[in-house]
């Protein structure tokens, strides 16, 4: 059974442009979450997913980022215009809520330069 | 507000040398509290789950124990594999998200 999968596992983009981050679940899966991680800091909820639906995005800066999950393919986490404190790290977990253990498990992440 | 706080920053033990990462934590009701490994440019790999205060889960050199203020994580004659950052999470009664404390940085000298 694979694990999250989360791609590109690098990305680097200048100041202004777009980044699309990738991230498909564990097989079985319907719950993503995405959370960031800086330097020296822990991780940071960003937003939670079901497939179609935003179930919470209290984490999740209020311009230029944007997450999806649709009913096919994988969650999408979208930042417009990026700025160089956008460089970070960024993980994808997910879980399965009929084992009702509430775990998540986290992919190898994104790690996002801006120049 | 929901906080973790783990200690110590990092850690330095010799090889076979026991000791305990601690993880204190402040949130409206605990629905789990849980301890990841994360290796240097990798994704954090779950270890265990814990709900209730008394509750102990071991797994190899690892144990790990929950109060209702703070968990342990004990490491019993670590080897150099061992050496890792060592996270902490929490998850509210009412809440989706994970709260993360910053880490504990284990290094493992032979």
């Amino acid at each position: 059974n694979a694990g999250v999968m989360q791609n590109p596992r690098h990305l680097v983009r200048r100041r202004g442009q777009e980044a699309r981050l990738r991230c498909s679940p564990m097989k079985g899966h319907s719950h993503v979450y995405w959370y960031r991680q800086l330097p020296e800091e822990g991780l940071k909820f960003m937003v939670y997913l079901q497939k179609e639906n935003i179930i919470d995005e209290s984490g999740m800066p209020k311009e230029r980022f944007s997450a999806e999950f649709p009913k096919e393919g994988p969650s999408i986490l979208r930042i417009q215009q990026v700025v160089r404190g956008d460089s970070a790290a960024y993980f994808c977990a997910s879980s399965d809520v009929r084992d009702h253990t509430d775990t998540q498990y986290f992919g190898p992440g994104t790690r996002l330069t801006v120049l | 507000e929901d906080q973790v706080t783990q200690s110590p920053e990092a850690l330095r033990l010799q090889e076979g040398e026991s000791s305990s990462l601690n993880c204190s934590y402040t949130v409206s009701g605990l629905r789990g509290l849980f301890w990841y490994r994360q290796d240097p440019g990798k994704g954090p790999e779950f270890l265990f789950t814990l709900y209730s205060a008394g509750e102990e889960k071991e797994k190899e050199r690892l144990k790990a124990t929950l109060t209702k203020k703070e968990s342990f994580l004990h490491i019993t004659a670590p080897k150099p594999e061992d050496s890792a950052t060592y996270l902490c999470a929490v998850q509210a009664q009412w809440g989706n998200q994970f709260y993360f404390g910053t880490g504990t940085s284990l290094t493992v000298i032979p």
